[in-house]
């Protein structure tokens, strides 16, 4: 079974530039989240789409970030114009629903951005 | 405080050992518990959910404390190949769908 898939896995760009990630969730699974990972801070929920409708976005950190689930198959995260400081591990996951039966997510094996 | 706490290790532990890991957590409406495992420069991985009754799966055993909002993970027999860090995992409640993870305990198992 197809899991979680992420791309572009590793992404190097320049400040300033634009950057999107893209995300494929789970065949039948109607919740997706974005994380950011750093050693710093952690993993951090930055915004969830459930049955493609955002959810929650408080924990964008500004309005450079932005994330869009035009369809039940892909999601896309945009951060334009890009900062050294969002280098991290952005990880996409997907979750059968957001109730207590069914909320366990999975997680894609994550793009590895650099902004230089 | 934060929403869920966890001793970050490291714990270097022989082969063959019995190693526990705890976990606190604050929301008292939380519902759902899990371990999840992550090695390095990989994604998060669900390793169990966590049930009142308390699980078990093979080497690993999961036991909720709900009185005392405490999570416990115990592995045994250690093998070299559990070396990771592993996270503790609550929902947020109210069937947000939101989970909130711990900073992770590292696991490191020696020969």
């Amino acid at each position: 079974d197809a899991g979680v898939i992420q791309s572009p896995r590793h992404e190097v760009t320049e400040m300033g530039q634009e950057v999107t990630l893209r995300c494929k969730p789970i065949s039948g699974h109607n919740s997706l989240f974005w994380y950011r990972q750093t050693m710093m801070r952690g993993l951090e929920l930055l915004i969830y789409f459930n049955n493609n409708v955002p959810i929650d976005d408080s924990g964008m950190p500004e309005d450079r970030f932005s994330a869009k689930m035009p369809n039940a198959s892909f999601s896309t995260l945009k951060i334009q114009p890009s900062e050294p400081r969002d280098s991290a591990v952005y990880f996409c996951a997907s979750s059968l629903s957001l109730g207590t039966v069914g909320d366990e997510q999975y997680f894609g094996p994550g793009t590895r951005l650099t902004v230089t | 405080r934060k929403e869920v706490e966890q001793d970050p290790g490291p714990f270097n532990v022989p082969e063959g050992a019995t190693v526990a890991f705890n976990c606190t957590y604050s929301n008292s409406a939380s519902q759902s518990f899990f371990w999840y495992r992550q090695d390095c420069r990989k994604e998060p991985k669900l390793l169990m959910s966590v049930y009142s009754s308390g699980n078990e799966d093979g080497r690993f055993t999961a036991q909720l404390n709900r009185a005392s909002q405490y999570i416990s993970l115990l592995i045994r027999d250690s093998k070299l190949s559990d070396s990771a860090t592993y996270l503790c995992v609550v929902n947020s409640g109210s069937n947000t769908g939101k989970l909130i993870f711990g900073q992770g305990t590292t696991l490191q198992v020696k020969p």
